[in-house]
């Protein structure tokens, strides 16, 4: 049962352009919420996160929005870059702070200079 | 710094082996978890160490299991391989549990079964 789920599992975009990549979670227990970037044959790497208190939070160029009520996240980078090429993982925590983060599938963002 | 040491980088075995795979934190990391990766089911969280002890399972069957040495290197093992166990293995290490913000991953390393 995937508890966390990025139904798209690619996306490719125009550099200049918005990226929108979506994910949506089962689990009204889950209280944090992180995305990661892979490059091919590197680990992840933490991007961004967000705590279940708050509905947006912002870094540079990327931004997550999270709404509670529909368990629905979505990361918008702008301008989106073919330096961001990568496959994004979304990832949440359980509740009382968990030490357990449950991952997405994973969406392949390709940028088109 | 030195980051997150994954071997080896890439393995074939047979159905039916055994497999150990390593992995060697950044200095003074003591917090190691440990992911598999496939298509099919994306990231999955295996098992975290942490001072030597488990502190974390995903629900893996009992043929994989790990440990964590004194020095906070780790390492997991696979008992009985099954095609399925096909997949790339990462490690993350972090000064603490939980710190998922400041986890460095490595490389990984691809297991294939065969």
């Amino acid at each position: 049962d995937q508890q966390v789920k990025q139904n798209s599992p690619s996306l490719s975009v125009q550099e200049g352009r918005i990226s929108i990549l979506n994910c949506d979670y089962t689990n009204s227990m889950f209280d944090y919420f992180l995305w990661y970037k892979k490059y091919p044959a590197e680990g992840p790497t933490f991007l961004i996160s967000i705590s279940s208190i708050k509905d947006k939070n912002e870094d540079g160029r990327f931004t997550v929005f999270l709404n509670k009520s529909a368990k629905h996240l979505s990361l918008h980078i702008v301008p989106s870059q073919p330096g961001d090429s990568a496959v994004y993982f979304c990832a949440a925590r359980g509740q009382g702070g968990s030490e357990k983060l449950v991952f997405g599938k994973g969406t392949k963002l390709t940028v088109n200079p | 710094k030195a980051g997150v040491t994954q071997t080896p980088r890439y393995l074939i075995k047979t159905r039916g082996q055994q497999v150990t795979l390593s992995c060697s934190p950044i200095s003074g990391h003591r917090s190691v978890s440990w992911y598999q990766q496939t298509p099919g089911q994306g990231l999955q969280f295996l098992f975290e160490y942490f001072s030597e002890t488990q502190r974390n399972k995903g629900n893996f069957p009992g043929r994989f299991s790990g440990r964590q040495f004194s020095n906070s290197r780790s390492e997991m093992n696979v008992s009985t391989l099954e095609l399925g166990d096909s997949a790339l293995y990462l490690c993350a290490s972090s000064l603490y549990p939980g710190s998922f913000e400041t986890a460095f991953f490595g490389q990984g390393t691809r297991l294939t079964v065969v």
